[in-house]
């Protein structure tokens, strides 16, 4: 199993481009989410889905849109970038429609918005 | 509304003494699970601990445990016999229940460290 993984690794934007952040599972979950970490603010949930075709938004969503059309796959876009969305971005999967079960965490990609 | 609340920022803790952090929450849920997490300094976060919110017993996990009080709504995390790999940042964090889509609600965080 490889678990939950995230690509790219590092990424450098220019302001105003547009990227696909990618974040795949093989554990079969069906909740998936993403949350942006900055210094001081903890996790921050942007948007999460609890199954494929269902989508919703988190604490901080704008700038940000996301598709679920397989139940592996929850890729995360930015729109326009800002150099306010430059942050450490991370996918997350975990059973859904159960308050008891953890979620597992990719390994994150760090963002710079220039 | 949904609120996991970490009031330490920074604790430090001799090696081979035990320490606790300190979380409380907030929910109107009836039922909710509680987790913490250890992000260390290479970034990934790595689940720790998992408390029910029905569990009569306080979990433990090896050298961690859970310090459960429902009345108070604290899930405090004790860990005993410190070593140095355990300097890092730790997160509580809750999920609700189904009305609230299963999210989880993370608090800021507690960084770690521990002297030789």
């Amino acid at each position: 199993n490889a678990g939950v993984t995230q690509t790219p690794k590092f990424q450098v934007l220019k302001t105003g481009q547009s990227m696909t952040l990618q974040c795949a599972q093989d554990m079969n979950h069906e909740y998936m989410s993403w949350y942006r970490q900055d210094p001081g603010m903890g996790l921050r949930l942007i948007h999460y889905s609890v199954g494929a075709g269902i989508t919703d938004q988190g604490e901080v969503p704008n700038g940000y849109n996301v598709s679920r059309s397989t139940t592996e796959d929850f890729p995360l876009r930015l729109l326009s970038a800002a150099p306010s969305q430059t942050s450490v971005y991370f996918c997350a999967s975990s059973y859904s429609r159960t308050e008891y079960y953890e979620q597992y965490f990719g390994p994150g990609t760090r963002l710079t918005v220039t | 509304a949904q609120k996991i609340t970490q009031t330490q920022p920074g604790m430090f803790v001799q090696e081979k003494e035990a320490v606790t952090l300190d979380c409380t929450y907030d929910t109107s849920d009836p039922s909710y699970g509680l987790f913490w997490y250890k992000q260390p300094s290479s970034g990934e976060m790595i689940f720790l601990i998992y408390q029910g919110s029905y569990d009569q017993q306080n979990a433990t996990e090896g050298r961690y445990s859970l310090n459960f009080q429902k009345a108070r709504k604290s899930a405090n995390l004790v860990i005993s016999a410190s070593q140095l790999g355990d300097s890092a940042m730790y997160f509580c964090a809750m999920r609700g229940g189904w009305n609230t889509g299963n999210q989880f609600y993370f608090g800021t965080g507690t960084s770690l460290t521990v002297i030789p």
